[in-house]
């Protein structure tokens, strides 16, 4: 079974500050993990996924994860926010099966400050 | 392409009344599935279809029920609407292929209340 817990339901920063949106996974066999963003009564799209290789993963607008095994970790930043980051993320991972299903951490809503 | 496509874009019903919400890709998916969200509670699984012809019960299956009419086209109904399925549902459809990283792709979402 997989499970994802992000840390926090909200999250402030100021403009120009440091994001750090943090996502702890579950998983019985090597994972897929993913960051999808929320933007005000949308769908959702994906940032970002690591599958395998390299574990520093970069993806749209400037946002970056890293994969941590040891820790079961995969945290999403951005180094400098911008108003227009102001949404709300989801972590989710897959076990990469065909037609596998993605378990979904319950959302970090992200306010960026002027 | 407009990828994933979702009718009606909101709906209001009042208990007890049926509905159907369609869903439709064009990016010859072989897996599709429907997802709910709800304040605090990240989006769950509802159904999902691995491939044409089969269909399973996710997270929270109970006063649903889909049909995958064809490759494209994946629908869900709401035989007997409570205000408990008051949220807001998503259609997501992926590859679904043996080696493929499992990205999902969604639709923008059918906001129901049920009043």
């Amino acid at each position: 079974a997989q499970s994802v817990t992000q840390l926090g339901s909200h999250v402030s920063v100021s403009e120009g500050a440091l994001v750090l949106l943090r996502c702890n996974y579950s998983s019985s066999v090597p994972p897929y993990l993913f960051w999808y963003v929320q933007y005000p009564n949308q769908g959702l799209q994906l940032l970002l996924k690591y599958t395998t290789g390299a574990t520093l993963v970069k993806g749209i607008n400037g946002f970056e994860a890293e994969f941590k095994k040891s820790e079961t970790s995969f945290h999403l930043t951005k180094p400098s926010a911008h108003m227009s980051d102001a949404a709300e993320y989801f972590c989710a991972v897959s076990d990469g099966t065909s037609g596998s299903r993605l378990t979904f951490g319950e959302g970090t809503q992200l306010t960026v400050n002027p | 392409n407009a990828g994933v496509t979702q009718t009606p874009k909101f709906q209001v019903l009042k208990t007890g009344q049926s509905m159907t919400l369609q869903c439709a890709q064009d990016m010859n998916h072989n897996s599709m599935y429907w997802y709910r969200q709800d304040p605090g509670m990240g989006l769950r699984l509802i159904y999902y279809s691995a491939s044409e012809g089969t269909t399973d019960k996710g997270e929270v299956p109970n006063g649903y029920n889909v049909s995958r009419l064809n490759k494209r086209e994946f629908s869900l109904r709401l035989e007997s609407a409570a205000p408990s399925q008051t949220s807001v549902y998503f259609c997501a459809s992926t590859p679904g292929l043996a080696g493929s990283y499992n990205e999902q792709f969604f639709g923008p979402g059918t906001r129901l209340t049920v009043l």
